[in-house]
């Protein structure tokens, strides 16, 4: 919520273009995690972190890649790769593994055609 | 790998009429989370169970996990139109230990 910003909010791209999505937080969160949104499926996990320089891949990352480089930054790179990439990104953050509440961002809608 | 699966995925009622819906996994949970997502927004967290048939209430809200820490449900009580919105359980444990498994979801209406 207010510690998580993404950017952009809505987002357009060209079929075979890559494209990155920023997510910030500022809430010392050790946890970080990327989720994609499509109507009638809930939430799906594409990558998480759970610790600078290190992250494990998701149900859905195959055509997705993320950094951890530092606490607070864990950006999501959509590649031409992805089939259908359009959807509703959301980031969410949290003390560490899945006992913990997540916060979530305010999420970047990607359009590609 | 794991998998929880939510119902029903819509529900529509009357303002004042109740509301559940449930949450079924198919391993056995250390904890269960519930979300709440208005219309163009994000999750926010409502609650996270943990204990075997364990009760927690939220004034009109009220949160079960069941004995075998399988399934859990969410019931309102006396809808209202701020109730309207997506409803999630997110499930963590057993093959997941790390990450949050979330439901479909179901998308409540209220009707005033």
């Amino acid at each position: 919520d207010g510690g998580i910003t993404q950017s952009p909010k809505y987002l357009f791209r060209k079929e075979g273009q890559n494209v990155t999505l920023s997510c910030e937080q500022n809430l010392n969160h050790d946890a970080m995690y990327w989720y994609r949104q499509d109507p009638g499926q809930g939430l799906r996990l594409i990558y998480y972190s759970q610790i600078v320089n290190d992250f494990q891949k998701g149900d859905i990352a195959e055509g997705y890649s993320v950094s951890r480089e530092k606490k607070e930054s864990f950006p999501l790179t959509v590649t031409s790769a992805q089939k259908n990439p359009t959807a509703f990104y959301l980031c969410a953050s949290s003390w560490g593994d899945g006992s913990y509440e997540q916060y979530f961002g305010p999420g970047t809608r990607l359009t590609v055609t | 790998g794991q998998q929880v699966m939510q119902i029903p995925q819509y529900q529509h009622v009357q303002e004042g009429e109740d509301f559940t819906t449930y949450c079924n996994s198919s391993t056995t949970l250390s904890n269960i989370q519930w979300y709440k997502q208005r219309p163009g927004g994000h999750p926010v967290f409502l609650i996270q169970l943990v204990k075997s048939g364990e009760v927690k209430k939220q004034k009109r809200l009220t949160f079960q996990f069941g004995e075998a820490k399988k399934n859990s449900s969410l019931h309102i009580t006396a809808t209202q139109t701020t109730d309207v919105g997506t409803y999630f359980c997110a499930g963590a444990g057993g093959t997941s230990y790390g990450k949050l498994t979330f439901g479909q979801g179901t998308i409540l209406t209220v009707h005033p």
